[in-house]
C-alpha cells in the first residue's frame, strides 16, 4: 500500500519559531510538492521539487522554505511562523509520465498549524 | 493567471445521480485530475482527461472539453459514503505544476 507520511497531524507554534514540517513518501516518486489549503481557496502550491536538491516556487513561496536532501523526503520549513500562516499543510507525490509529465498525486494526511 | 472555477455546494439524493462541473481558464493545458476528499482526510485521485471526452471509471466518469475549458465529474448510484469535497485540478506545462479548484462540497441525503 502506498503511503504518503507527514510528521504531525496537528502542531501549535508560536509568533516568529522556525517550524519544520516532514513528508516521507515510500513509493520512490521523483515528484513532491507542499500545498496549503485554507477554507474557500482551495489547495495552494507552496513549493514542489521534481528531484533531489532541486526546488522551484509554487504560487505563495513568501515566507517558506523546503530542503530535498533525499529522494523520499521533502521537508518545509517556515522561517520564522505569523498568524496567516495557520493553515492544513498537505504534501503530495507523484511518479513521472513518459515525456516528463506528472501523474496523478498521492498526498499524505495534512498536518494542521496553529501559529498563536 | 490561472483560474479554475467550481461550484462550492451540492446536495443529491442517495442512488441519484450528480455532475459536478469544473471551468477553467489557464495556459499551458495537459490534463485535468479529479480528486475526492473526505472532511479531515487527505484528497485521494478518482480520475483524470487528457484529450476530449469520456473517461469511466466504474460509479464515476469524468469528461473533458478542451476547446470550452470544461470538465465534468459524473457520479452514480450515489451513496451514503459519496459525502465529500470533490477537487478539480489542472496540470500545465509551466514546470508541470498543478492548479487546484477551490472544491465542491456534496452533500448525499437518504
Amino acid at each position: 500500500d502506498v503511503k504518503v507520511t507527514q510528521s504531525s497531524r496537528y502542531l501549535v507554534k508560536r509568533t516568529g519559531e522556525k517550524v519544520f514540517l516532514e513528508c516521507v513518501q515510500d513509493m520512490d516518486h521523483e515528484n513532491m510538492f507542499w500545498y496549503r489549503q485554507d477554507p474557500g481557496l482551495g489547495l495552494r502550491l507552496i513549493y514542489f521539487s521534481y528531484d533531489v536538491k532541486m526546488k522551484e516556487k509554487g504560487d505563495i513561496p513568501e515566507g517558506y522554505s523546503v530542503s530535498r536532501e533525499k529522494k523520499e523526503r521533502f521537508s518545509l520549513i517556515l522561517e520564522s511562523a505569523s498568524t496567516n500562516q495557520t493553515s492544513m499543510y498537505l504534501c503530495a507525490s507523484s511518479s513521472l509520465l513518459a515525456g516528463g509529465l506528472p501523474n496523478e498525486q498521492f498526498f499524505g494526511p495534512g498536518t494542521r498549524l496553529t501559529v498563536l | 493567471g490561472q483560474n479554475i472555477d467550481q461550484p462550492t455546494e451540492m446536495t443529491a439524493t442517495e442512488g441519484a445521480i450528480v455532475q459536478i462541473n469544473c471551468t477553467y481558464q489557464t495556459s499551458g493545458f495537459n490534463g485535468l485530475f479529479w480528486y475526492q476528499q473526505h472532511a479531515g482526510e487527505a484528497p485521494t485521485f478518482l480520475s483524470y482527461n487528457v484529450l476530449d471526452g469520456l473517461e469511466e471509471k466504474g460509479r464515476f466518469s469524468s469528461f473533458l472539453s478542451r476547446s470550452k475549458g470544461y470538465s465534468y465529474l459524473l457520479l452514480k448510484e450515489l451513496q451514503m459514503k459519496d459525502s465529500a469535497s470533490y477537487l478539480c485540478a489542472v496540470r500545465v506545462y509551466n514546470f508541470n505544476k498543478f492548479y487546484f479548484g477551490s472544491g465542491t462540497k456534496l452533500n448525499v441525503k437518504p
